[in-house]
């Protein structure tokens, strides 16, 4: 079973213009969200995260929001810039010391 | 500095073959993680330490696969009488709190 959807396998924006990337969960005892990024033959790289007792958390140009009624999760990137071209995944757990549960990525492509 | 460190980074090695990974985790962070990542997928969790203990491990490993950390700083990861379906990227990660951190990955190709 797959706990966690990331229903767009790639997503093509061009620079400067806002990318929004998705995460859906099914299991409501998730209570700790985080996004990474991956580059080829790298691990990923921690971005930002979000606990359940909010809905919104901002770090510079990267927005996380969570629906926990709809278990919803997404990524805003603004503006996005070529750079931030690689896979991304959300990642979940259900409390500090728990193994984290991902997605299966999204690859984004920033063009010029 | 002071990320998490994993050697070596790239393994080929004939079925059949036993391969050993090394984590070096940051240096303040009790907590200690294996994942591994196939094509296509997200990292998958292998196994958990707290300090030297072993607390958790996921049915993906298997009694080939056995993984230690002797002093509560560094880890190893072994697979015996390694299969093709071994190949993949595994990778560590360490934390003190909710956020894991990973490092680079050991890419295992087996022939």
């Amino acid at each position: 079973d797959q706990q966690v959807k990331q229903n767009s396998p790639s997503l093509s924006v061009q620079e400067g213009r806002i990318s929004i990337l998705n995460c859906d969960y099914t299991n409501s005892m998730f209570d700790y969200f985080l996004w990474y990024k991956k580059y080829p033959a790298e691990g990923p790289t921690f971005l930002i995260s979000i606990s359940s007792i909010k809905d919104k958390n901002e770090d510079g140009r990267f927005t996380v929001f969570l629906n926990k009624s709809a278990k919803h999760l997404s990524l805003h990137i603004v503006p996005s810039q070529p750079g931030d071209s690689a896979v991304y995944f959300c990642a979940l757990n259900t409390g500090t010391a728990s193994k984290l549960t991902f997605g299966t990525g999204t690859r984004l492509q920033v063009t010029l | 500095d002071t990320g998490v460190s994993q050697d070596p980074r790239h393994k080929i090695t004939k079925r059949g073959q036993n391969v050993t990974f090394r984590c070096d985790p940051i240096s303040e962070h009790n907590r200690l993680y294996w994942y591994r990542q196939t094509l296509g997928q997200g990292p998958e969790f292998l196994t958990y330490f707290q300090n030297e203990a072993q607390l958790e491990k996921s049915r993906l490993l298997s009694d080939r696969f056995s993984a230690e950390r002797p002093k509560g700083s560094f880890s190893t990861l072994e697979i015996q009488r390694t299969e093709q379906g071994d190949s993949a990227m595994y990778l560590c990660a360490s934390s003190y709190s909710d956020t894991q951190y990973f490092g680079p990955g050991t890419r295992l190709t087996v022939l």
